[in-house]
């Protein structure tokens, strides 16, 4: 079920973007690309998600490249708040399989 | 702002106990999810439910468990005869369409079988 990688941990000084990727490369035509995350002791919360054009919303954007094999989520300024575990998914169906995630770090 | 509620936080319930955990989604929302996370691993899909019945599970979702939309607003999980390792945090999803929406996670019940 593991259709995307990503880094196992990243971090960021806080008040900088941050870029978090992840590979998709089997990825279909049809597939929309997710992102959640799952802040300490939270369940997981939706961030953003996208076909193939990029895609901005008040919490981030994501970028997804032309060949749709991989796709950036961006946080543009990030804040302590933001230290969480982000997840890259590719819903299969109505299943939603999430893999270990990077752990994003902030420091202040 | 709506959101999903979990009820109740915590379970603590013996071996072979049944369990049944509940979840209130937000309101006029369509598919319904459980999942679960043992303690330091990944969140592990189990089961999405639309129209009454299953859509999707996952291959932990043995005929030890089930789920339920009783009335129209309660979502409940029941396993039958519990496991030390079905200890972990549940969390219960909804969304409003779909299968590609957001989906809104309730803040999970922590379940720990002695």
């Amino acid at each position: 079920d593991a259709k995307t990688t990503q880094p196992n941990s990243m971090e960021s000084n806080e008040e900088e973007p941050v870029h978090l990727p992840c590979n998709h490369s089997t990825i279909s035509g049809t597939d929309y690309i997710h992102w959640y995350r799952q802040l300490p002791s939270q369940g997981p919360e939706y961030v953003i998600h996208g076909l193939t054009s990029n895609v901005n919303n008040r919490m981030a954007s994501l970028a997804i490249a032309e060949d749709r094999k991989s796709s950036t989520l961006i946080l543009h300024r990030a804040t302590l708040r933001d230290a969480a575990v982000y997840y890259c998914i590719l819903p299969t169906g109505n299943q939603f399989y999430f893999g270990t995630g990077t752990s994003l770090t902030v420091i202040p | 702002e709506p959101e999903v509620t979990q009820t109740p936080s915590h379970q603590v319930t013996q071996m072979g106990q049944e369990v049944i955990l509940r979840c209130v989604p937000i309101s006029n929302h369509l598919y319904f999810y459980w999942y679960r996370q043992i303690l330091g691993q990944k969140v592990e899909f189990l089961v999405s439910f639309y129209n009454n019945e299953i859509s999707e599970k996952s291959e932990i979702f043995d005929d030890q468990f089930s789920v339920e939309r009783p009335d129209g607003s309660n979502f409940t999980l029941k396993i039958r005869s519990t496991k030390l390792e079905d200890s972990a945090m549940y969390f219960c999803a909804s969304m409003a369409t779909g299968p590609l929406g957001e989906q809104y996670f309730g803040p999970g019940t922590r379940l720990t079988v002695t």
